[in-house]
């Protein structure tokens, strides 16, 4: 069985401001990771994943994450905020395979 | 850039009467996916489908539901009598090989249920 939780369901954050986005996972098998983004009325977009080797990966917009196996998390960071940054974003887990088991996201707001 | 699409981006239908949502995945896709939204809630998996058959359903996939791939290119989610309850965000999605790939997510299908 796989699960993911996201602490903080609303996270604000001034422009400029680290970005910090919890995510914890259980998997009883190695994980595949990934996070997505999902802007108002549009499809969830993929910002980076985890499957195997470096443990930290880099994805699109200046995103990454850092793959901590003793912690079981996965959290999603961003040196600088930008105001077009606002969305939700989703952790998700899948064991190497089939489906993929979300968490229940993250609003971000960006403030001036 | 290749992407997933999805028709009707939203379907407005009566409690018991059935619904077809269709996907368009991306064209060297081989793995196909239907996920759910429930307004302010999490996504949640439906059923996926490779090689023409159902590979893994969740408990949410019941005999009301049924998905197919009636040509080269269309994969369809069939709701046989829908629910108020039914009222959702349909995302579909695929996927080249999942063991390495990460699955490309549709616009999704807003559907109501009244």
């Amino acid at each position: 069985a796989q699960s993911v939780t996201q602490l903080g369901s609303h996270v604000s954050v001034s422009e400029g401001a680290l970005v910090l986005l919890r995510c914890n996972y259980s998997s009883s098998v190695p994980p595949y990771l990934f996070w997505y983004v999902q802007y108002p009325n549009q499809g969830l977009q993929l910002l980076l994943k985890y499957t195997t080797g470096a443990t930290l990966v880099k994805g699109i917009n200046g995103f990454e994450a850092e793959f901590k196996k003793s912690e079981t998390s996965f959290h999603l960071t961003k040196p600088s905020a930008h105001m077009s940054d606002a969305a939700e974003y989703f952790c998700a887990v899948s064991s190497g395979g089939n489906k993929l088991t979300f968490g229940t996201g993250t609003q971000l707001k960006v403030e001036l | 850039e290749p992407e997933v699409t999805q028709t009707p981006s939203h379907q407005v239908t009566q409690m018991g009467q059935e619904v077809i949502l269709r996907c368009v995945p991306i064209s060297n896709h081989l793995y196909f996916y239907w996920y759910r939204q429930i307004l302010g809630q999490k996504v949640e998996f439906l059923v996926s489908f490779y090689n023409n058959e159902i590979s893994e359903k969740s408990e949410i996939f019941d005999d009301q539901f049924s998905v197919e791939r009636p040509d080269g290119s269309n994969f369809t989610l069939k709701i046989r009598s829908t629910k108020l309850e039914d009222s959702a965000m349909y995302f579909c999605a695929s996927s080249e090989n999942p063991l390495v790939n990460e699955q490309f997510f549709g616009p999704g299908t807003r559907l109501t249920v009244l």
